[in-house]
């Protein structure tokens, strides 16, 4: 299976603040890589997919980057509502694994 | 607009099975693929699965190989998953979600609850 690591496993950042979210994969998973914010007791939420393609309605402030095998969340400025799990997942091989998440709380 | 809405929440005892509904609406059933993710408590997102809604071509996760049967029902637009053999380690809840070719998914079901307990 393709091992997701993604880092940091949470992180501490203040509503303005610039916050980097990274997941590496074990193997070449070209562009199939996607990120999922979810907020306590709901579903995840689509945010970026293909590596790099913003979802519909969501904000320009998420940005996704790829480089080989480093997959990049950035939020360019982090707002209240931000605050959440994010998690990334890839879609090339079977089964399509998620990382483990990394949880932004408010400092 | 897309919705996807669940089945309710069940408790079945270690052995048992459970089955999940996921009826979808807003788009072409067959469109879509739909994929399974399930979330045991305070842990990570973990894909299960995924079943064409076209031909119902399934793919399963290997650890639930044998124990997972991911099936749908064109007529009513219905995903349906089933896992056998429960164990307490498959308390979690459960989550459809649309799924795209490219493997990424965009509407969820708003999650089931399966709890195994004796």
């Amino acid at each position: 299976d393709v091992q997701m690591t993604q880092s940091p496993s949470s992180l501490s950042a203040s509503v303005g603040d610039r916050v980097t979210i990274t997941c590496r994969a074990s193997q070449s998973i070209r562009s199939s890589l996607h990120w999922y914010q979810q907020k306590p007791g709901a579903a995840p939420k689509l945010l970026i997919f293909g590596a790099s393609n913003l979802e519909t309605g969501v904000p320009s402030r998420f940005i996704g980057s790829a480089s080989g095998t480093e997959f990049t969340l950035v939020i360019s400025s982090l707002q209240p509502e931000d605050f959440a799990t994010y998690y990334c997942q890839q879609s090339d091989e079977i089964p399509y694994t998620f990382g483990q998440g990394t949880k932004v709380e408010i400092k | 607009q897309v919705q996807m809405v669940q089945s309710g929440g069940e408790v079945k005892e270690p052995g048992a099975s459970v089955k999940v509904s996921c009826k979808t609406s807003g788009y072409k059933f067959i469109d879509y693929g739909i994929t399974w993710v399930r979330q045991a408590p305070g842990q990570g997102l973990e894909w299960m699965g995924w079943i064409s809604t076209y031909n119902g071509h399934t793919f399963y996760q290997d650890k639930l190989q044998g124990r997972l049967t991911l099936t749908k029902d064109t007529s009513t637009t219905t995903g349906y998953m089933e896992l056998r053999s429960l164990r307490s380690d498959d308390t979690a809840t459960y989550y459809c979600a649309r799924a795209y070719g490219e493997g990424h998914v965009d509407s969820w079901g708003q999650g089931t609850l399966v709890t195994v307990t004796s």
